[in-house]
């Protein structure tokens, strides 16, 4: 069963605007990673957060995470045509190593 | 640098016929290794995962088996295809629980 929930499933946005998408999980985790998926192509990974951390920046992204809430925010600054994507949040459960994915979230910028 | 190569891309299949994809990595030993199927539109599914040479371990049961006979080689087959077994496969490797590493993935059609 999937561990995480991304949410919205779909957001089209102005070139120059930010983009934010969200995940929640269900049990306690010891990271929480965050991968792009360009249409047709292998995913790429973005960022890994862990637990005991609270916010990470990596260029344009910003994650944030909230273990009292179970749940993690992508935030893409000022968005390009090239973050049209899908983008994917997916946990390490403690004394684990295997992903699970959620659905994802269809990113959609327009020039 | 770490790579890993997937083979082949496409690959268009009747139902009841054998299948072979091949996932090589290069650059490290001993990895994780992985196959994930993607259904469209949606995020993924692990399939199977292994931590050394001839260790196999299913997450789901199916149609498919997985075999490791080399330390950086994971194949992930079938005997006999079935129509819900279309679907994109991408094979990835990681070290203990860190970031995964995708390949360019196999769009398989099952007719």
């Amino acid at each position: 069963s999937q561990q995480g929930e991304e949410d919205p499933q779909a957001l089209s946005i102005q070139e120059g605007e930010n983009a934010t998408m969200n995940c929640s999980y269900k049990t306690s985790i010891n990271n929480l990673q965050w991968y792009r998926q360009n249409s047709g192509r292998g995913l790429v990974h973005l960022i890994l957060i862990r637990s005991n951390e609270r916010e990470k920046h990596s260029g344009r992204l910003r994650v944030t995470l909230d273990t009292s809430k179970k749940s993690s925010s992508l935030l893409i600054t000022a968005s390009r045509a090239a973050d049209t994507a899908s983008y994917f949040c997916a946990t390490v459960l403690l004394n684990d190593y295997k992903l699970s994915f959620g659905a994802g979230t269809t990113v959609t910028v327009r020039a | 640098s770490q790579t890993i190569h997937q083979w082949p891309a496409t690959l268009v299949q009747p139902v009841g016929s054998p299948l072979s994809l091949e996932c090589t990595v290069e650059g490290t030993s001993n990895p994780n290794l992985y196959w994930y199927r993607q259904a469209a539109g949606r995020g993924l599914q692990l399939l199977f995962y292994s931590v050394g040479i001839g260790q196999i371990s299913s997450e789901v049961p199916q149609n498919l088996s997985a075999s490791r006979p080399q330390d950086r080689q994971f194949i992930l087959s079938s005997k006999k295809l079935l129509l819900s077994d279309s679907g994109f496969y991408l094979c990835a490797w990681s070290v203990l629980a860190h970031q995964q590493f995708f390949g360019p993935g196999t769009r398989l059609t099952v007719l």
